[in-house]
């Protein structure tokens, strides 16, 4: 059974940084393709950004409103993902999840989520 | 992007009876590989969402048979065929076909 575990949320200023991880088990963790989804308080899902598997070229995808300010890298050695977020906005007030991109045919569905960090952006 | 409306937005729903919720996209989500990247997630009170279904109608793995996907091009259904009272959430559509991977606005399922 593959499982993800996020941690690293917290309250944090305006303009501040914090860096998620989410670790990932049950699976050969450098195959493993990463998304990152938000959910605002009392909103619906945001994707984030993805990272594939170094084999699939390690690229990295985000969306808007968090390019060039959110970064997701891996450890291979770690089985863990990373998502660091720079220059917060009160908006990014989220519960952060990461999930696991199912392989095979039910390729690029979310099969396997976390049970999410909140990240509170405050002054 | 690419824009997922859903419909409804609240299902008030007897036990026993079906639900459906349609989603919608803007622009077609067939992919250049000739797949559909439609898949719906149902997200319980206080819980991570829950992959049901992807590639329009393929039940994931767990998923109880009263769950099933329809649909093609830009339109989509998700049909409960008997609504149990753990079916109680929210349900997204979710497409996957091209970036930004992009949700619908979630539609509340709930008993009367």
């Amino acid at each position: 059974e593959v499982k993800l575990v996020e941690s690293g949320g917290g309250l944090v200023k305006p303009g501040e940084s914090l860096r998620l991880s989410c670790v990932v088990s049950g699976l050969i963790f450098t195959d493993a393709w990463v998304s990152w989804v938000r959910q605002a308080p009392g909103k619906g899902l945001e994707w984030v950004g993805r990272i594939v598997s170094k084999r699939s070229g390690g690229t990295v995808e985000y969306a808007a409103p968090v390019k060039g300010r959110f970064a997701i890298s891996r450890d291979d050695s770690k089985d863990t993902i990373y998502l660091q977020l720079s220059s917060l906005k009160t908006e990014d007030t989220a519960v952060y999840y990461c999930a696991h991109h199912c392989g095979g045919d039910c390729f690029d569905a979310f099969a396997a989520w976390g049970p999410g960090t909140v990240v509170t952006v405050s002054s | 992007d690419i824009v997922m409306t859903q419909t409804p937005l609240s299902s008030p729903v007897t036990l026993g009876q079906p639900a459906s919720i349609s989603c919608r996209s803007g622009q077609s989500l067939v992919h250049s590989d000739g797949n559909t990247y439609l898949s719906w997630l149902q997200q319980r009170p206080g819980q991570p969402p829950r992959l049901l279904i992807y590639k329009i109608s393929k039940r994931f793995s767990g998923v109880p048979d009263r769950f099933s996907g329809s649909g093609a091009g830009t339109d989509f259904t998700l049909t409960i065929s008997r609504v149990e009272a753990e079916d109680v959430g929210v349900y997204y559509c979710m497409q996957a076909t091209q970036f930004p991977y992009t949700f619908g606005q979630g539609t509340k399922l709930e008993i009367k």
